[in-house]
C-alpha cells in the first residue's frame, strides 16, 4: 500500500518561514492536500492540488510538489499556525494521510 | 454554507457495534462523496473509506478488513458509518468530511469535514 512520511515536528520563529514536508514515491506524479489541525478541532483544507489555496486561507500558506517531495510554505509564520500539519494524497481510489507534523512556533 | 453535523459521543462495550451519522446542510447532498476518517487519542489521521452518495458507489480502507460499512438516506440528507468487533484500539474520534468535487477523482480533497464524533470502547 502506498505511504506518506511527515517528520514528526518542526519548530520555527515567529515571522520566520516554516517548511513541512511530506515524502512518498512518485509523489510528484499525484496531487497533494494539506490539512491543518489544532488541538480538540476538526482538520481543514488549506492547500489543495499541490499549490491551491481554499478561500480564506492567508497567502502565507503555499505549497509545491515534485519528485517524491511535497512541501508546505508557511512564510511570516505567526503564533496562531501552531498546529498539527497532514498531508494527503490519493492511491488510485484510496486516501491516504501521512503521519502529521507538529509545527512549534517559538 | 456547506456544513456537516455529525452524531454525538458514544460508549461501546467490546464486540459491540457502533452507527455514526453525519447530516449535510447547505449543499445538494447526492452530488458528492462522504468520507470517513478516524482518529484515535494523540495518533494520525487514518482514512477509513467514502461513499458517492448520488449512485452508492463505496471504497473502503483495507485496514478495517470488512468491519466497516459506509451508507446514506438521500431523503435524510446523511450519510452513515458502523463499524462492528469493536475493540479498545477502536476508541478514536470519528469524522465525516465531503469530498471536493462531485466525482470522485485523484486530484480531488476533503473538505468541509464534521465536528467528529468521539466512540470509547470500553467494559
Amino acid at each position: 500500500s502506498y505511504e506518506l512520511t511527515q517528520s514528526p515536528s518542526v519548530s520555527v520563529s515567529p515571522g520566520q518561514t516554516a517548511s513541512i514536508t511530506c515524502s512518498g514515491d512518485k509523489l510528484g506524479n499525484k496531487y497533494a492536500s494539506w490539512y491543518q489541525q489544532k488541538p480538540g478541532q476538526s482538520p481543514i483544507l488549506v492547500i489543495y492540488q499541490d499549490n491551491k489555496r481554499p478561500s480564506g486561507i492567508p497567502e502565507r500558506f503555499s505549497g509545491s510538489n515534485s519528485g517524491n517531495t511535497a512541501t508546505l510554505t508557511i512564510s511570516g509564520t505567526q503564533a496562531i499556525d501552531e498546529a498539527d500539519y497532514y498531508c494527503q494524497a490519493w492511491d488510485i481510489t484510496t486516501v491516504v494521510f501521512g503521519g502529521g507534523t507538529k509545527l512549534t512556533v517559538l | 454554507q456547506v456544513q456537516l453535523v455529525q452524531s454525538g459521543a458514544e460508549v461501546k462495550p467490546p464486540g459491540a457495534s457502533v452507527n455514526v451519522s453525519c447530516k449535510a446542510f447547505g449543499y445538494t447532498f447526492s452530488s458528492y462523496a462522504v468520507h470517513w476518517v478516524r482518529q484515535a487519542p494523540g495518533q494520525r489521521l487514518e482514512w477509513m473509506g467514502w461513499i458517492h452518495v448520488g449512485d452508492g458507489g463505496k471504497k473502503y480502507s483495507e485496514n478495517f478488513r470488512g468491519r466497516v460499512t459506509i451508507t446514506r438516506d438521500t431523503s435524510a440528507n446523511t450519510a452513515y458509518m458502523e463499524l462492528n468487533s469493536l475493540t479498545s484500539e477502536d476508541t478514536a474520534v470519528y469524522y465525516c468530511a465531503r469530498d471536493s468535487q462531485r466525482q470522485v477523482r485523484s486530484d480531488n480533497s476533503l473538505d468541509p469535514w464534521g465536528q467528529g464524533t468521539l466512540v470509547t470502547v470500553s467494559s
